[in-house]
């Protein structure tokens, strides 16, 4: 089966602009998630859409972070403006079903390494 | 918060050795999952292991859980170079900060 596909791959902007990170998860799989990667740490959950309704954004920083998942499949997770901080690799996830529950691994895609200048 | 801690943060061993990580967490769990995550790659789930399940073998990996220290190991055994790579378990979406296991040839 083909993988979580993200775009771009890397991306450098100034602090203050806007940017967008895309992803294409594995066919059929109807729960989604995003992941900020900050160096030397373990990936921390942004946002999780069963299908493309939001089932959790308790850590997305919605000042400045949006996410949303069209039609259930693709998704693209956007900040606006970008700080300093926002430095990181930005992963997704897809899961054949809701996760927490704890019954279904969770499949990454390679990430968007994004640095703020 | 992270839930998950494992230990050590990194481990340097020689091709061949055992390598042994450990995790942490704090809060009950349905289960316990272990990551790989090769140097600017995403994650690969390698093993999850249930609440209900005491140790979980996959090829060289082997996964103990004990649910009264809250607590869970991964050894990989016979290390080979290309086990090269960062180490986390998680609970509930929550990943740990990681083991960077190093193999020297």
């Amino acid at each position: 089966e083909a993988g979580v596909a993200q775009s771009p791959r890397y991306k450098i902007i100034e602090k203050r602009q806007s940017v967008a990170f895309w992803c294409n998860p594995i066919s059929g799989h109807a729960t989604l998630y995003w992941y900020q990667q900050i160096l030397g740490q373990g990936p921390k959950l942004l946002i999780q859409f069963q299908n493309n309704g939001v089932v959790d954004d308790s850590q997305l920083p919605k000042d400045r972070f949006s996410a949303e998942r069209l039609k259930g499949v693709d998704s693209t997770l956007k900040i606006q403006p970008a700080k300093l901080e926002d430095s990181a690799v930005y992963l997704c996830a897809s899961s054949y079903d809701r996760a927490v529950l704890g019954n279904s691994p969770l499949h990454f895609g390679n990430g968007t390494r994004l640095t703020v200048t | 918060s992270q839930q998950g801690e494992e230990d050590p943060q990194a481990l340097s061993i020689q091709e061949g050795e055992n390598a042994t990580m450990n995790c942490s967490y704090k809060t009950s769990i349905n289960n316990l999952q272990w990551y790989r995550q090769n140097s600017g790659r995403g994650l690969v789930h390698l093993i999850l292991i249930r609440s209900n399940e005491r140790e979980k073998h996959s090829g060289r990996l082997r996964v103990t859980l004990d649910t009264s220290k809250k607590s869970s190991s991964l050894l990989i055994t016979a290390s080979r170079a290309a086990d090269t790579a960062s180490y986390f378990c998680a609970q509930k979406l929550v990943f740990g900060q990681g083991t960077r296991l190093t193999i020297n040839p």
